[in-house]
């Protein structure tokens, strides 16, 4: 069973503030990842996409994706409480064209 | 441009009644997805069409749902008998190919048709 694992929070962190969102996946082969923002009773929209090791940065946002040891993460700089949000982990496995397999979401509050 | 379409947007039933669901995908899209997302879990991939042809259904209970793309245009999710655990929001989505997962290839969630089963 291909697994995506995230903490589920809530992760309260202050305005102006630093927020660190983290994603472990079963699937050695998998190629490609994608964190997805939340709004509650709203679809996921997506943020981030990232496929090689290292950092990518797109903004506020920055995805970092360690392939070793199975780990993809997003900071979001300069958190503001409009990203008060569900950010969800998703990862395409290895055999699955553009199958995507969500993580549970962690909760984000950002509070003034 | 035009976004996934989804309706209804809400649906209540009681358990062992039927209901269907239905999908418009952004104009030109080859691939159609069904997710189902329960409160407070991540979506699940239903079942996941290329034009009017089946790609993945392995997590789709096929005794009780079935989907439909019949031109390659338009889906339709049917649930059939409802049980409690069906509650949901069911989302749809679409992308331009089946091929490539990345930022050129996005899937696009519809608003979603939140479902429940008394």
């Amino acid at each position: 069973q291909k697994e995506v694992e995230q903490n589920s929070g809530p992760l309260s962190v202050p305005e102006g503030a630093i927020a660190s969102l983290n994603c472990t996946y079963s699937d050695r082969g998998s190629q490609s990842f994608f964190w997805y923002r939340q709004y509650s009773g709203k679809s996921p929209e997506l943020i981030m996409f990232i496929y090689s090791n290292g950092d990518k940065e797109d903004g506020r946002f920055t995805a970092q994706l360690n392939k070793a040891s199975q780990y993809v993460s997003l900071l979001i700089r300069d958190s503001q409480p409009s990203d008060s949000a569900t950010y969800l982990c998703a990862v395409n496995p290895s055999g699955g064209y553009n199958k995507l397999i969500f993580g549970a979401g962690t909760r984000l509050a950002v509070h003034p | 441009e035009a976004g996934v379409a989804q309706s209804p947007r809400y649906k209540i039933i009681e358990k062992r009644q039927s209901v269907a669901f239905w999908c418009n995908p952004i104009s030109g899209h080859a691939t159609l997805y069904w997710y189902q997302q329960i409160l407070g879990q991540g979506p699940k991939l239903l079942i996941q069409f290329q034009n009017n042809g089946v790609v993945d259904d392995s997590q789709l209970p096929k005794d009780r749902f079935s989907a439909e793309r019949l031109k390659g245009v338009d889906s339709t999710l049917k649930i059939q008998p409802a049980k409690l655990e069906d509650s949901a929001v069911y989302l749809c989505a679409s992308s331009l190919y089946l091929d490539r997962a990345n930022q050129d290839n996005e899937q696009f969630f519809g608003p979603g048709t939140r479902l429940t089963v008394l």
